[in-house]
């Protein structure tokens, strides 16, 4: 497609489950970023990808988050038993790979855990 | 810590005046700077940047301006118009940052017909 797609738009999960986000950046970038945005805040920064490495991991806010990226295109970011803190929008970018660029967003995944 | 500031939550202004929403970073390695636009459910849109070579830079009824000595930068629409009622992120990277980007909390524009 021509932007960033993110699937699903809406996820509502139980306290303690699990959940999987996806991310499928723009054709040809190589730069993938995942950020969250809480209630009230900016976004916040959780791990980057270069190709299918992370390089930047330094956001994830405990080890109950992961993320992988394959064949340098898809993302998905695992939550393990999720917690209602984990309630947020998680916002996924891409860009071309190099320093100081714009990126471009996805229109998130609204994580709601009751 | 923030390291990308912007105090003011809300903006309110009279359609075809002028809005001017303004941020404030700590990191002195920044170099790069950016605004973003978000609707409600939808992602944030790039509006503009600027290197800290410079500062300004406009385009069309968007100017931004940095001062590098005081660490703040300002985002000016002239005019403004309902359209523009969104959520305005400032952000700010450097190099060797890969791009990667940190943000402040966001200002709310209503422009009023």
């Amino acid at each position: 497609g021509a932007g960033v797609s993110q699937s699903p738009s809406n996820k509502v999960t139980e306290k303690g489950k699990d959940v999987e986000l996806r991310c499928d950046p723009i054709s040809g970038h190589t730069a993938l970023y995942w950020y969250r945005q809480s209630l009230g805040q900016g976004l916040e920064f959780l791990i980057y990808f270069q190709g299918n490495s992370a390089p930047d991991k330094s956001g994830l806010p405990s080890d109950r988050f992961s993320a992988e990226r394959t064949g340098g295109s898809v993302s998905t970011l695992t939550i393990q038993r999720t917690q209602q803190e984990d309630s947020a929008v998680y916002l996924c970018a891409s860009s071309p790979g190099a320093t100081n660029e714009k990126l471009f967003f996805g229109s998130g995944t609204q994580l709601s855990v009751l | 810590d923030q390291q990308v500031k912007q105090n003011s939550p809300s903006l309110s202004v009279q359609e075809g005046r002028i809005s001017i929403l303004n941020c404030d970073y700590t990191n002195s390695m920044f170099d790069y700077f950016l605004w973003y636009k978000k609707y409600p459910a939808e992602g944030p849109t790039f509006l503009i940047s600027i290197s800290s070579i410079k500062d300004k830079n406009e385009d069309g009824r968007f100017t931004v301006f940095l001062n590098k000595s005081a660490k703040h930068l300002s985002l000016h629409i002239v005019p403004s118009q309902p359209g523009d009622s969104a959520v305005y992120f400032c952000a700010a990277s450097y190099t060797g940052a890969n791009s990667k980007l940190t943000f402040g909390k966001g200002i709310t524009l209503s422009v009023r017909p």
